[in-house]
């Protein structure tokens, strides 16, 4: 257990309808990542936080915004949600410390999101 | 982008089979390759992180082995059981570059009992 909690764990949602996903972790871990899981395309990088307000893209940002203002938290918001964002999403933290070169990381339980 | 690839996509081992799938990844620019193991409606949990070539790293019946020059790594399982079921994917590190991994595919892994 990595200290990480994902809220809500699950959603339903209309199409067009704005959406936040919140990961929040306890240990103080400069990186945060947000992932998205599809059949056939395993997970796949959303964006990722190395900083408070320091954000960068993934190779599947469209549609998406996050937002880290505190540590702790790094949010992920669908800004006009769409079918195709209908996912299992997984926030993952990267430790400090030796293997941190190495860029092991850890995952939150994730979250289904369903758009109709 | 870095292609990462897994095969085969999907397989089922008769329990008490020993079995083993394939890692692929660029072999130049190599810093780091990870193994996850990735239950249904959980999420994925660390096996092993290997970082120099001709590396075995060893978890019970689980082990892996890596080979940089050629750019793969095997994940093999002794005698198969069926808490085995599961995805297995594996995640590339680059030397130069980003703070970010990429993952391949991965292999589902059934047991059938």
């Amino acid at each position: 257990d990595a200290g990480i909690t994902q809220s809500p764990r699950h959603k339903v949602t209309e199409t067009g309808t704005p959406v936040t996903l919140r990961c929040h972790q306890t240990e103080n871990h400069r990186y945060m990542y947000w992932y998205r899981q599809d059949p056939g395309h395993g997970l796949r990088l959303i964006h990722y936080s190395y900083g408070v307000k320091d954000t960068d893209k993934g190779e599947v940002s469209d549609g998406y915004s996050v937002s880290r203002s505190k540590t702790e938290d790094f949010l992920l918001t669908l800004e006009s949600a769409t079918s195709s964002q209908t996912s299992v999403y997984f926030c993952a933290i990267k430790p400090s410390g030796v293997k941190s070169s190495y860029n092991e990381q850890f995952f939150g339980p994730g979250t289904r999101l369903t758009v109709l | 982008i870095l292609n990462v690839e897994q095969s085969p996509q999907s397989l089922h081992v008769q329990e008490g089979d020993s079995t083993n799938f394939t890692c692929s990844f660029p072999s130049s620019n190599f810093y780091a390759l990870h193994w996850y193991r990735w239950e249904t409606a959980k999420s994925p949990e660390a096996l092993f992180v290997m970082t120099l070539n001709g590396d075995e790293k060893k978890k019970g019946r689980i082990s892996a082995t890596l080979n940089t020059k050629e750019g793969y790594s095997y994940l093999y399982i002794k005698g198969s059981q069926p808490e085995d079921s599961a995805t297995y994917l594996c995640a590339f590190k680059p030397r130069f570059g980003n703070e970010k991994l990429t993952f391949g595919t991965g292999t589902r892994l059934t047991i059938i009992p």
